[in-house]
């Protein structure tokens, strides 16, 4: 069966510093991957998705990027936090069958 | 621009009440449709899942509709429980892309 991990669960960082969040997905393969962020009282925004290995699509001009090294790894980065950057991200996959499966949610406070 | 509302944004019912949530949507040209569970702080549950060629879907306690001609989408909960206190979401694909849009959903509160 098919899992999605990410990490994580929680991340408290200062302004300025650099963000890493990373996604796995076990048991399947060319996943359609994707990160979106939940702030508080917002509904989910679609930052970034990918659907293959070096592919990225940005939804959104932010302080933000995505990389897809590897067929099954998505990582969430930042190279300087903003306050602005804060909120609840979550990482998710779909495949041939058209639905989504989200991971646990990283939640990070930038201070 | 793709929109999803969902009514109510909250509701409080007795244990043991049949809900029904709607959501609705503008994508005339809808891919499928899904339904999720979100607990506080955690991540999104995966519901139930209806293609844009079918009209129901099931599971449990729980049934899903979907009506393309109107736009709208309702999930049925039967005989609701303190455990199903949770925010349901209801997203749309589109067929032209991968991007779900969200409703900002439902805060279920189911009173013991």
């Amino acid at each position: 069966s098919q899992t999605i991990h990410q990490w994580p669960a929680t991340l408290v960082q200062p302004v300025g510093s650099p963000l890493s969040l990373e996604c796995t997905v076990e048991g399947t393969s060319n996943p359609n991957l994707y990160w979106y962020r939940q702030a508080a009282g917002r509904g989910l925004q679609l930052l970034f998705y990918s659907v293959g290995i070096g592919q990225i699509s940005s939804e959104v001009p932010q302080n933000l990027s995505a990389s897809r090294p590897q067929d099954r790894q998505f990582i969430l980065s930042s190279k300087k936090l903003l306050l602005s950057d804060s909120g609840f991200y979550l990482c998710a996959w779909s495949g041939g069958g058209g639905g989504y499966t989200f991971g646990s949610g990283t939640r990070l406070t930038v201070v | 621009k793709q929109e999803v509302t969902q009514i109510p944004a909250a509701l409080s019912v007795p244990e043991g009440e049949n809900l029904v949530l709607n959501c609705s949507f503008t994508d005339s040209a809808i891919y499928n449709l899904q339904w999720f569970r979100q607990d506080p702080g955690k991540g999104l549950t995966s519901l139930l899942l209806i293609q844009s060629s079918q009209r129901e879907q099931t599971s449990g306690r729980l049934n899903a509709s979907l009506d393309k001609s109107s736009g709208r989408s309702t999930l049925y909960i039967a005989a609701s429980q303190p455990g199903d206190s949770a925010t349901y979401l209801c997203a749309e694909r589109g067929g032209s892309n991968y991007k779900l849009t969200f409703g900002k959903g439902t805060l279920l509160t189911v009173n013991p």
